[in-house]
């Protein structure tokens, strides 16, 4: 199985910040990478999928970049609503797998 | 707008076989194209992929549980159902179903499903 590392585990930043998670597979998965949004109790949301592909309706302060082993999940400007857990995935080979998730949190 | 809605109990005996379903509307799992999966969540975890069934009938399980899942589709009644057979309380966690290609794009709300006796 492909392992997907998440850092930080968890995060406290203000409203207006420039945050940045990042997400180190195990393994090349080329450009095969995710990212998702889950607030408690909701269903994950998915932000970006092919690393760097915005999902459609998704403020475009979330922007995603790498390939290979090494992704970035960038928020540009925090807003009250993202404050959530972020999860990386990998669907370049099955099992599909998805990082540990960082917590992004209000300082 | 595709949706989907998980059902089944929401406590399971251990040993027994967890069922539930999930209903697609808003489109059809017999179109092609997209896998159709499930996933948990234990509390206060992270997500775990459980496995996925194609349009075909094709599937493939993670290996971690794939001796104990069964995936199966009823195109007839747009839904697609995940068992899990012989559940310990490690197998409590929220469920989810969603849709697939590379991504997942459309996730149904989960449903808990807790395994006690």
């Amino acid at each position: 199985d492909i392992q997907m590392t998440q850092s930080p585990s968890s995060l406290s930043a203000s409203v207006g910040d420039r945050v940045t998670i990042t997400c180190r597979a195990s393994q090349s998965v080329s450009s095969y990478l995710n990212w998702y949004q889950q607030k408690p109790g909701k269903a994950p949301k998915v932000l970006i999928y092919t690393a760097s592909s915005l999902q459609g309706g998704v403020p475009s302060r979330f922007s995603g970049s790498g390939s290979g082993t090494d992704f970035t999940l960038t928020i540009s400007s925090l807003q009250p609503e993202d404050f959530a857990t972020y999860y990386c995935q990998q669907s370049y080979n099955t099992p599909w797998t998805f990082g540990q998730g960082t917590k992004v949190e209000i300082k | 707008q595709v949706q989907l809605q998980e059902s089944g109990p929401g406590l399971v005996k251990p040993s027994q076989t967890l069922s539930l379903t999930c209903t697609v509307s808003g489109g059809s799992i017999s179109s092609g194209g997209y896998y159709w999966n499930w996933i948990r969540q234990h509390p206060g975890k992270g997500l775990e992929w459980i496995g996925y069934i194609y349009y075909s009938g094709s599937t493939y399980y993670n290996p971690s549980l794939k001796s104990r899942v069964t995936i199966s589709l009823d195109t007839s009644k747009n839904q697609f159902s995940l068992k899990l057979s012989s559940v310990t309380a490690a197998d409590t966690a929220v469920y989810f179903c969603a849709r697939g290609s590379y991504y997942l794009d459309y996730w149904g709300q989960g449903t808990l499903v807790t395994v006690s006796s």
